[in-house]
């Protein structure tokens, strides 16, 4: 158990509909990170936060955005869902704090999408 | 970021040392070697990081030449649970940026 947590855990939905992916980093984490992993593209990062702000920018479409909230948790919002958008969806989170010294990111479990 | 190559898959069997080696012909020098483990439907786990000479902890080690143009991640004594899929990433040392991972290596143990 990596202590970041993500709801819900399947999710299944028709095309044109727009889903809220949840996560909950592990306690003390200040940053986020979201990525997607497909079949054909592996794994791809989309989008990080950082205590509420903005850090990074990866593959992420105009379609899906995200925020950070005050308690830290991160929500990932994807709209007009396409059948390629069929994935698992993984939050990571890390500490960031000066003492941190390696690339070491605690994944969740995922949220498996998928766009009938 | 400097591209990695890996072996796409490797069979072994239980209780033998498996050793996966990735190319970094482009590494920087403040970059890092950092290992990563998936199991399918799970997130990517860390393995273990190093910089150079040999880094070892209570599952794998890590081997890098003084070159630094590829590492070699060995896993001692391997079971039918380290069947899985290894990632060898290279990036500056910090936690605060976002990972790239390449196609990593599939890793089959048989009994």
């Amino acid at each position: 158990d990596s202590g970041v947590t993500q709801t819900p855990k399947h999710l299944i939905t028709a095309t044109g509909q727009r889903v809220t992916l949840r996560c909950s980093p592990r306690s003390g984490d200040l940053s986020v990170y979201w990525y997607q992993q497909s079949l054909d593209q592996g794994l791809q990062f989309l989008i990080q936060y950082y205590n509420g702000e903005e850090r990074a920018k990866g593959n992420i479409l105009e379609r899906f955005s995200a925020q950070q909230f005050p308690d830290l948790h991160s929500e990932l919002n994807l709209s007009s869902l396409e059948l390629g958008d069929s994935a698992l969806y993984f939050c990571a989170s890390s500490v960031d704090s000066s003492g941190s010294t390696y690339n070491e990111q605690f994944f969740g479990p995922g949220t498996r999408l998928t766009v009938l | 970021l400097a591209k990695t190559t890996q072996p796409i898959s490797m069979d072994s069997y239980e209780g033998q040392e498996v050793n996966i080696t990735c190319s970094h012909n482009n590494i920087a020098t403040n970059d890092y070697i950092t290992w990563y483990q998936q199991f399918p439907s799970q997130g990517p786990r860390f393995i273990i990081q190093g910089y150079k000479t040999k880094v070892t902890n209570e599952v794998a080690s890590l081997f890098i030449p003084a070159d630094r143009k590829s590492s070699t991640l060995s896993l001692p004594r391997v079971s039918l649970s380290d069947t899985a899929v290894y990632y060898c990433l290279v990036a500056r040392r910090s936690s605060a940026r976002q990972l790239t991972f390449g196609s990593g290596t599939q890793l089959t143990v048989l009994p």
